[in-house]
């Protein structure tokens, strides 16, 4: 399986930027990068996705390597809502998500 | 537009029973994947369905077993409860294709005693 590495823990202070970084050194050619976060007491909630191009939505922006063997989700402007853990997923064929650790984001008011 | 819903909220078995988790899937979609949430983990892909039928199985056992109805609903079920068993049961409703969201449901907390 595809796997995907990141960081156990990042802290941010509320109305700051969070830059959270994955490596996915193995990707092939047509994974795609999916981004999910998962409040507390919650299922996991879709935040993002890409293939090769930077992605930007309402809640996030994707910027993805060149070599796409890493990408980082950029949360413009933290809140404290926006506390939970934040899961880097590569999607292959048939759309089964296989979830590592995940970072676990804290926002510091 | 509904959510994805599931059923019960919480559940409590003991050793060796059976349980089946149900869940309703979100309109449009055809494809209902379950997963496996130990405390302190992240999920773990239980199987997949597509159009009421099994399309890929993670590293479980025959005893997790599942039905997927015509109109793309979706029950777990769960023979001869193991303690370790005792996790978060999360399914996910979406179209098949691997750019497609997966949206989740909140899922059903089982506890085996």
């Amino acid at each position: 399986d595809a796997k995907t590495t990141q960081p156990n823990s990042m802290e941010s202070n509320e109305e700051e930027p969070v830059h959270l970084p994955c490596n996915h050194s193995t990707i092939s050619g047509t994974d795609y990068i999916h981004w999910y976060r998962q409040l507390p007491s919650q299922g996991p909630e879709y935040v993002i996705h890409g293939l090769t191009s930077n992605v930007n939505n309402r809640m996030a922006s994707l910027a993805i390597a060149e070599d796409r063997k890493s990408s980082t989700l950029i949360l413009h402007r933290a809140t404290l809502r926006d506390a939970a853990v934040y899961y880097c997923i590569l999607n292959l064929a048939g759309n089964k998500l296989t979830f590592g650790g995940g970072t676990r984001v804290l926002v510091k008011p | 537009e509904t959510g994805v819903t599931q059923s019960p909220t919480h559940l409590i078995k003991t050793r060796g029973q059976q349980v089946t988790l149900r869940c309703s899937s979100q309109s449009g979609h055809n494809t209902v994947s379950w997963y496996q949430q130990a405390l302190g983990q992240g999920p773990q892909f239980i199987f997949q369905y597509y159009r009421e039928e099994e399309n890929g199985r993670g590293n479980f056992p025959p005893r997790f077993s599942g039905l997927q109805f015509p109109n793309y609903s979706s029950e777990l079920n769960v023979n001869a409860l193991e303690l370790d068993d005792s996790a978060l049961y999360l399914c996910a409703s979406s179209l098949l294709d691997r750019s497609e969201t997966q949206y989740f449901g909140p899922g059903t907390r089982l506890l085996v005693l």
